[in-house]
């Protein structure tokens, strides 16, 4: 079963407008971190927000929030005031501190923010 | 400057000719991971490591070795390259603390095309 799914592989948004990033995760572990990532075209990983499996409110980061419904097992990332630096690729990712610390990510969202 | 450092960036080579791609990190941190980006599947784990001679697969480690003989040294070893593995390769770090909330530090990439 895939430990992360990222269920949209492109989105569009306009500038100014908020957009939310969808990621469901599957861990038996009581104990793992959530974390988004965002890609640009020129490559390189920029770690965005982290959420912990105990923690009970939602993590913020300035324009990033990440909505964890942990029942729901789900951990979408909100981007407020859109701007067109934000089109990127956007991975969501778990880790998993039993399970020897391992890493999985998801397959990713490719933003595009229109002018 | 805290910094994963990945060389080479770009490499082509051809098929069976033995290759290893270094990652260095200077952040004295425990864990450094191997992973490969292919269009549609994500950042999947090729090989982590712990600490000092502690080193494990992750999911996909066919076709790869790594060793790790000094902390800030995690070196990914193909023996025999063949054109499936051609890909984006990225070396990472983080601080490893018993907890899940460290996010990993990426190196800006190698681009490894097989022939």
């Amino acid at each position: 079963a895939q430990k992360i799914t990222q269920t949209q592989p492109g989105m569009f948004v306009q500038e100014k407008e908020a957009v939310t990033l969808d990621c469901t995760y599957d861990t038996s572990d009581q104990s793992y971190g959530l974390f988004w990532y965002k890609q640009p075209s020129s490559g390189e990983m920029i770690f965005l927000i982290y959420q912990g499996s105990y923690d009970e409110q939602n993590a913020t980061e300035g324009r990033y929030s990440l909505n964890f419904q942990k029942a729901r097992k789900s951990a979408n990332l909100v981007i407020s005031a859109s701007q067109l630096g934000d089109s990127a690729m956007y991975f969501c990712a778990m880790r998993e501190v039993r399970n020897f610390n391992k890493f999985y990510f998801g397959s990713g969202t490719k933003l595009n923010v229109k002018p | 400057e805290a910094q994963v450092t990945q060389n080479p960036r770009y490499l082509i080579t051809v098929t069976g000719k033995k290759l290893t791609v270094t990652c260095s990190q200077n952040m004295n941190h425990e864990y450094m991971s191997w992973y490969r980006q292919d269009p549609g599947l994500g950042l999947r784990q090729i090989y982590y490591s712990m600490n000092v001679e502690v080193t494990d697969k992750g999911d996909v480690p066919e076709g790869y070795k790594v060793s790790r003989k000094e902390k800030r040294n995690f070196p990914l070893i193909l023996e025999s390259p063949s054109p499936n593995q051609t890909s984006l390769y990225f070396c990472a770090s983080s601080p490893l603390d018993g907890y899940s909330n460290q996010p990993q530090h990426f190196g800006d990439g190698t681009r490894l095309s097989i022939l």
